[in-house]
């Protein structure tokens, strides 16, 4: 089947540690994107790219990470400078404008000590 | 800057009854609005999209209407169910911008 895989699905990181959130997708998708989700707040987005070895910064990007050396692969690493970097992380990929359709992988939730 | 808020956190509706959820947006002109369902702890799930030159789409027991005057959006669940109980979350969109989400609406349906 089709979809969007992240992992891991929980992570505990010390304060001072960088962690790196895995995000493959198998459905041919171009562009693909990185949201961060608090309680009460919409999704923000980190950083997205439309194209293999590109990708630009969103709305907060400061403290996070990411590369595009494959298609299906879009990580992303919480770096040290993240100031508060426990949240509920969700990659999703999109097909195309035209139709509009985000596809969301189950999330990762990472919470520092 | 963008904004989009929906109507309240929660709602608590009786089986049965129909939901009715509200997006509202402002200085955004979307080609498209879309409607997800998020289960707690899960990735958000694509339900419906309507573009700006439509006024209602429908799918099975859902109904979504969207006003570019008044910039506004409802959705609709008839006939809700307790499995019906989820987040729903409201999405801009437009050709080459980035998606804009509200902070959505978690939907409680009583037994």
């Amino acid at each position: 089947d089709g979809g969007i895989t992240q992992s891991p699905k929980y992570l505990f990181r010390k304060e001072g540690q960088n962690v790196t959130l895995s995000c493959e997708q198998n459905l041919n998708h171009d562009a693909m994107y990185w949201y961060r989700q608090d309680p009460g707040q919409g999704l923000r987005l980190i950083y997205y790219s439309q194209i293999v070895n590109d990708f630009q910064k969103g709305d907060i990007a400061e403290g996070y990470s990411v590369s595009r050396e494959k298609k299906e692969s879009f990580p992303l690493t919480v770096t040290s400078a993240q100031k508060n970097p426990t949240a509920f992380y969700l990659c999703a990929s999109h097909q195309g404008w035209n139709t509009g359709e985000l596809f969301f992988g189950e999330g990762s939730r990472l919470t520092v000590l | 800057s963008q904004k989009i808020e929906q109507n309240s956190e929660a709602l608590n509706i009786q089986e049965g009854k129909t939901a009715t959820l509200t997006c509202n947006y402002t200085n955004y002109s979307p080609a498209y609005l879309q409607w997800y369902r998020q289960d707690p702890g899960r990735g958000p799930v694509f339900l419906l999209l309507i573009r700006e030159n439509e006024k209602e789409k429908r799918k099975e027991r859902l109904k979504v209407t969207f006003d570019t005057t008044l910039k506004q959006s409802l959705f609709h669940i008839t006939a809700s169910q307790p499995a019906d109980s989820a987040t729903y979350l409201c999405a801009l969109g437009g050709y080459g911008q980035n998606f804009v989400f509200g902070p959505g609406t978690r939907l409680s349906v009583l037994p």
